[in-house]
Formats: C-alpha cells, sequence, structure tokens
C-alpha cells in the first residue's frame, strides 16, 4: 500500500518549453501533497505544499508563476515548469500524505528533468 | 529554526560489519522522526519512524533507530551491512505545526565493500 507514482520519469526539453509532472497516489487518498527538488549530490528542498482543491503554498524563494502546481484531485497533483530554462534542470519529487493518518510522507520515484 | 543535522557525509562498512549513521535535530516541539533511504535515480523509501512510546523503533531491512531527547539524535544502526544496503540515507523531521512538512538533512552516502 502507499504508492506514489510520478509520469514521466525523465524528460529533456528545449529552453523556453514548458513541462508538465504529475503526481498520483494509486492505492489510497492524498489530501497533501509535496513537490521536492534534489539538485545532484544534495538533499530535497522543498517546494511547495499541494492541497486538494486549494491553492498550494510555495516556500520562500520558489517562484509561483514558474512552478504551477494544480492538486485537481484526492489522487493527482500536477507541477509545471513554465518556461524551462537550463538552471530548472534538476530532479523533481512528489511525496503525498495518506488522508485521515497525517505524519507519514510517501515519496514517488522522481522525475529527472533536463532543459537543453 | 528547525535543522537536522547528519555529520557524516560518505561512510565506507565493510559486508557484514555494523552500521551506525547519526542523525542530531533541532526542534522545540517533541519531534517526528524519520530515516529514508534512496537508490541513486530513485525516490525515497521510507526505513522507519518515530512519533512516541518505545523509543528503539524497528524498520524494515533490519533497521533500527534510537531516538535520544537528551542528546536530540535519532542515529540508524543495522547489526550486518548487505552489499544491497549500499544508498543513500535522509533523516527527517515534521514540522507538525506546518503542515507535516519535512525538513531533511543532507544525507550520508553509504558504501559496501566487499
Amino acid at each position: 500500500g502507499a504508492v506514489v507514482s510520478q509520469h514521466p520519469s525523465r524528460v529533456i526539453c528545449k529552453s523556453g518549453t514548458s513541462v508538465k509532472i504529475e503526481c498520483r497516489s494509486l492505492d489510497f487518498q492524498a489530501t497533501t501533497m509535496f513537490w521536492y527538488r534534489q539538485f545532484p549530490k544534495q538533499s530535497l528542498m522543498l517546494m511547495a505544499t499541494s492541497n486538494e482543491g486549494s491553492k498550494a503554498t510555495y516556500e520562500q524563494g520558489v517562484e509561483k508563476d514558474k512552478f504551477l502546481i494544480n492538486h485537481a484531485s484526492l489522487t493527482l497533483s500536477t507541477l509545471t515548469v513554465t518556461s524551462a530554462h537550463p538552471e530548472d534542470s534538476s530532479f523533481y519529487i512528489c511525496s503525498a500524505i495518506l488522508a485521515g493518518v497525517g505524519e507519514t510522507q510517501y515519496f514517488g520515484p522522481g522525475t529527472r528533468l533536463l532543459v537543453l | 529554526a528547525q535543522s537536522v543535522t547528519q555529520p557524516d557525509i560518505h561512510i565506507t562498512v565493510s559486508e557484514g560489519a555494523s552500521l551506525e549513521l547519526r542523525c542530531n535535530y533541532s526542534y522545540g516541539a517533541t519531534p517526528y522522526l524519520f530515516w529514508y533511504v534512496q537508490s541513486p535515480g530513485q525516490g525515497l523509501q521510507l526505513l522507519l519512524k518515530y512519533f512516541s512510546g518505545d523509543t528503539l523503533v524497528q524498520g524494515i531491512k533490519g533497521f533500527e533507530a534510537e531516538f535520544k531527547r537528551s542528546q536530540s539524535s535519532f542515529n540508524l544502526r543495522k547489526p550486518s551491512v548487505h552489499w544491497s544496503d549500499a544508498a543513500e540515507y535522509f533523516c527527517a523531521v515534521a514540522l507538525m505545526e506546518y503542515g507535516n512538512k519535512l525538513v531533511f538533512g543532507a544525507g550520508t552516502i553509504l558504501r559496501v565493500k566487499s
């Protein structure tokens, strides 16, 4: 149980294009999902908290207009990197909290984004 | 401010030897503590967690961790390491008053030599 998937697993795009990453909780409902970014040889940095049916809460320094987050249902959150640039290349990981339990985050396998 | 410190960036142990990965935290309230493992290019897998109760927590893959409030520590241990344990290990504390946001340590890369 508590499986989280991400799609795509890796994506290469040209500078200036937008990329959408999906995060799904496969066997549970997730009231809250989180989006992280991980640079090579570094830890995970929280980008934003996504609550179903409401606007995402972004961490300080994260551009809301660049990283659009939508949490349309209890099993799906999407992160769209708009007008991507090479410095946006990174490993993006989502996590989800099991509704009604609240304490443990279950992580997706991550999406490797490379912007050329 | 809340923080998590993993003082060892890299650790190398021989297969079959015991392992201890250190984690210290700075947090005003009673912490919820986690250890996650990450293989290269993969997401994070939960090894174990501490919320309350018994301070010695058993996890998956033969790992355990002990919460020591007096030392603000939550060290991860395994009595006998297997080559498949080679990965990066992250300690994290959940900020309950901020919607369960996790603050991660910098990670410890474990290498296992045969």
